[in-house]
């Protein structure tokens, strides 16, 4: 069983409406958690990083939110463009490169 | 653009052929990683190179072989691949040192698109 499970697995939403991306994991000791962007094509680009102690970031219009306690990690695009259809990837870890992959929630923003 | 670089963005082979996956990162960073990304799928971990040393294969079938001449070149020599292999094969990078590890980030490449006929 993946130690990372992204919820949903694909989502379509209006341009212009907001959305929220959901991240439950089980891996200890947790390190830090981060969200990816992969457009199509691409290599995964990193939106935020948050350590133990941090329980939310922004980037823009991407907001992560981590609850360390409930080891639940969320994504919330505000505004959606039609640059923000991609995949959208949480990755938590326990040193640098132990990392464990959720398998992504795939997102297509339609005008 | 990431700082790093990988060639082909694409390569058709067959079962019998042999061919390399070339990367090229311009960070200065000190470790390297290949992943395989299957679709629908989770990135695999393939290897991870820190200070051109190998430190971790992650149960990789020998037909997969990596080489890492210096920090910022990175191969993954392919030979007698079967379809199953088929997949995008990307390479990261990162800093990997002690005061950055709590937030290190792996830069990513753009991937190679195998298929193997």
């Amino acid at each position: 069983k993946n130690q990372v499970e992204q919820s949903p697995q694909s989502l379509i939403i209006l341009e212009g409406k907001n959305c929220t991306l959901q991240c439950n994991y089980t891996v200890s000791p947790f390190s830090n958690l981060r969200w990816y962007k992969q457009d199509t094509g691409r290599g995964p680009v990193s939106l935020t990083i948050m350590t133990f102690s941090e329980n939310t970031k922004s980037n823009g219009r991407y907001t992560a939110t981590l609850d360390a306690d409930t080891k639940q990690s969320s994504l919330h695009i505000t505004a959606s463009q039609l640059s923000d259809s991609a995949s959208y990837i949480c990755v938590v870890s326990v040193v640098t490169y132990k990392l464990s992959f959720g398998a992504g929630t795939t997102v297509t923003v339609r005008a | 653009e990431t700082g790093v670089t990988q060639t082909p963005r694409h390569l058709v082979m067959g079962m019998t052929n042999k061919k390399s996956l070339k990367c090229e990162q311009h960070l200065g960073h000190n470790a390297m990683y290949w992943y395989k990304q299957s679709a629908k799928k989770p990135l695999e971990l393939m290897f991870v190179y820190n200070f051109k040393e190998q430190t971790e294969n992650n149960s990789v079938p020998s037909r997969f072989s990596p080489e890492c001449p210096n920090s910022s070149h990175l191969f993954l020599h392919l030979h007698t691949l079967q379809p199953e292999d088929s997949a995008l094969y990307l390479c990261a990078s990162s800093q990997e040192n002690l005061l950055a590890a709590l937030t290190d980030t792996q830069y990513f490449g753009p991937g190679t698109r195998l298929t193997v006929l």
